[in-house]
């Protein structure tokens, strides 16, 4: 089973900041690999998929690098918005997918 | 538009069973691939499992072995999660998602979630 893990686990961060959050895999993911955003109450939404694709109607100041085992989601200037709790997920070997524990971004 | 809604919240007893429907509408049935994912309180997603109704072949976490059954009704666009056995550990969120654009297991539709209490 591939296992993700998330850095850091809470991030904090002020308006208008450069952001990035970490996913590592335990083995080569290729670029299999997906970022969620979801708020309280929420079921998640998809915002980058093939780990640099945006998803469709995702603002272009989020953006995604990485293959193999390390991935970054980046926040160009953070806005009220974008606090929440980030989740990456992989898929290179589905079945079974398996998700990151999750960063949160909270305000600084 | 491809749209998920789920069936209402449950409250069931250890032991019991439940079972979560996930309707589709606004999108053709058989392309897709309907993956199930749960949320315990307060804590991160884990993937289910998942059904692709055009195969009628489902897959499962080993972790639920046993206990998790996915399937999918094409007559009514209809899947479904149903998991037995039921302790309290289970209580959770439990979504369904899809891709609308490919047979793929990264998600861009999810159905709003159904709150899954399991209670003595």
């Amino acid at each position: 089973e591939i296992v993700m893990a998330q850095s850091p686990d809470t991030l904090s961060a002020s308006v208008g900041e450069r952001v990035t959050l970490s996913c590592r895999a335990s083995q080569s993911i290729s670029g299999n690999l997906a970022w969620y955003q979801q708020k309280p109450g929420q079921a998640p939404r998809l915002l980058i998929y093939y780990a640099s694709a945006r998803a469709t109607g995702v603002p272009a100041r989020f953006s995604g690098s990485g293959s193999g085992t390390e991935f970054t989601l980046t926040i160009s200037s953070l806005q009220s918005d974008d606090f929440a709790i980030y989740y990456c997920q992989q898929y290179h070997n589905w079945p079974p997918c398996s998700f990151g524990q999750g960063t949160k971004l909270e305000i600084k | 538009q491809v749209q998920l809604v789920q069936s209402g919240a449950e409250v069931k007893k250890p032991g019991s069973s439940v079972r979560v429907s996930c309707k589709t509408s606004g999108g053709t049935f058989n392309r897709f691939v309907i993956n199930w994912v749960r949320q315990l309180p307060g804590q991160g997603l884990e993937w289910l499992g998942d059904v692709i109704p055009l195969f009628g072949v489902s897959n499962h976490t080993q972790k639920l072995e046993g206990r998790v059954t996915i399937t999918a009704d094409k007559s009514t666009a209809t899947a479904y999660m149903e998991l037995r056995s039921l302790k309290s550990e289970d209580t959770a969120v439990y979504f369904c998602a899809t891709n609308s654009n490919e047979r793929a297991p990264y998600m861009d539709v999810w159905g709003e979630g159904t709150a899954v209490t399991v209670s003595s």
